[in-house]
């Protein structure tokens, strides 16, 4: 029972370098969001995508990319990465109509 | 906006203690409330959540009641225990918008 999937689990990159962060779900769902997560904030949206082929900025876009490549998988990438970036990322997936979001495990960032 | 509040933590107690962890939220319409728990290491998972006004949440002892009058959804259990220590979030979400928006979460830890 995979549920929500990302990779990778860590990553160390130097400033200026680029990645992607990989998600997919396999429940079918139709909504996906990559959220990031640093001390004392909370979880913030970065992006959105609610449905294949759609994708929208949440509350801090600046510095990601997204890809809503199926309905299956949805990409976060950071161009060119900045100690800023140095954080949690969760990426989430839920049911159009549920209301119940559900999470990955987390990819732990780091930029230096 | 729609925002959530929820108090701050550490929340520190012993063993058997009561527990309640405080949210209040912001919303223009009715939202469906939720409550989120993330252990150490691990992404958030759905502990329990509430559709409307009055509506009970409960599971693993805890419980949250929807609040409309007083636009709250407390967390409450009677009798923690050592495994319970974990970040809390509060979370809304409405079923015509994609977005779910979380509090900042409460770290609670419980001394054996």
């Amino acid at each position: 029972n995979a549920g929500v999937t990302q990779t990778p689990k860590f990553q160390v990159l130097k400033t200026g370098q680029s990645m992607t962060l990989q998600c997919a779900q396999d429940m079918n769902h139709n909504s996906m969001y990559w959220y990031r997560q640093d001390p004392g904030m909370g979880l913030r949206l970065i992006y959105y995508s609610a449905s294949e082929g759609t994708t929208d900025k949440g509350e801090v876009p600046n510095g990601y990319n997204v890809s809503r490549l199926n309905k299956r998988e949805f990409s976060l990438r950071l161009e060119s990465a900045a100690p800023s970036q140095t954080s949690v990322y969760f990426c989430a997936s839920r049911i159009i109509t549920g209301n119940t979001i559900y999470f990955g495990e987390g990819s732990w960032l780091t930029v230096v | 906006g729609n925002s959530v509040t929820q108090m701050e933590g550490p929340v520190t107690l012993s063993e058997e203690a009561f527990l309640t962890i405080n949210c209040t939220y912001t919303a223009t319409g009715y939202p469906s409330l939720f409550w989120y728990v993330q252990y150490p290491g691990e992404g958030l998972q759905l502990l329990l959540k509430a559709t409307k006004a009055d509506d009970k949440g409960s599971n693993k002892g805890f419980e949250a009641t929807y609040r409309k009058e007083t636009t709250s959804f407390h967390l409450e259990k009677g009798s923690v225990q050592v495994s319970d220590s974990a970040v809390y979030f509060c979370a809304l979400g409405f079923r015509r918008d994609d977005k779910i928006i979380f509090g900042k979460g409460t770290r609670l830890h419980i001394l054996p």
